[in-house]
């Protein structure tokens, strides 16, 4: 099974400023690789499949780098609405896993 | 427009049975593989297993605390996914969600909450 770990644990950044949220994953997993939001008592939506590129709907300032084991979630300028819990999820192989979310909070 | 809708939640004591529901709409459901995730507050989002298309072959893959336990199967005449949880332990307690991937979409239902107490 493919360990994914996520950094940091909590990120505080200020309205405005770029967050770059870290997945790393235990072995390879090249580019299947999701990234998701959540927030509070909602489902989570998925931001950026096939490590970088944008699901539907989502904002330019959202994206996604990296393939094998590195892969990173960029947003460009913090709007309001973007604090929330974000999680990647890779899908290389059964079982898919998640990592253990990074909380990005107002600063 | 696809919506998921999940159904059968509630509370269960340890060793004992439940069987959740997810009623799909709005996308031809005979066609795709379909998800059941969990999500608890300990141990966050969790896959608990997948089941393919009848064309696929049909069967299911489980994540491996539930493996044995827990059994998914679909009817596709009503558009309708299940989850057999048996043998529940509290570990199990979690908010329950079906999950579609369509033409790189991604939808989710809203979860049903099942909790695992004596």
């Amino acid at each position: 099974e493919v360990v994914m770990t996520q950094s940091p644990a909590t990120l505080s950044v200020s309205p405005g400023e770029r967050a770059t949220l870290s997945c790393r994953a235990s072995q390879s997993v090249s580019n299947n690789l999701l990234w998701y939001q959540q927030k509070p008592g909602q489902s989570p939506r998925c931001l950026i499949f096939g490590a970088s590129t944008r699901a539907t709907g989502i904002p330019a300032r959202f994206s996604g780098s990296g393939s094998g084991t590195e892969f990173t979630l960029t947003i460009s300028s913090l709007q309001s609405e973007d604090f929330a819990v974000y999680y990647c999820l890779e899908h290389s192989g059964w079982p898919y896993t998640f990592g253990q979310g990074t909380k990005l909070e107002i600063k | 427009e696809v919506q998921l809708v999940e159904s059968g939640g509630g509370l269960v004591q340890p060793g004992g049975s439940l069987r959740l529901s997810c009623a799909a709409s709005g996308f031809t459901f005979s066609d795709v593989w379909m998800d059941w995730v969990r999500q608890t507050p300990g141990k966050g989002l969790e896959w608990v297993g997948r089941i393919r298309t009848q064309t696929d072959g049909g069967t299911a893959d489980y994540a491996a605390p539930v493996k044995g336990r827990f059994v998914i199967s679909r009817d596709d005449s009503k558009n309708t996914l299940f989850l057999v949880m048996n043998s529940l332990k509290t570990e199990d307690t979690a908010l329950y969600y079906c999950r579609v991937w369509i033409n790189n979409s991604d939808y989710w239902g809203q979860g049903t909450l099942v909790t695992v107490s004596s």
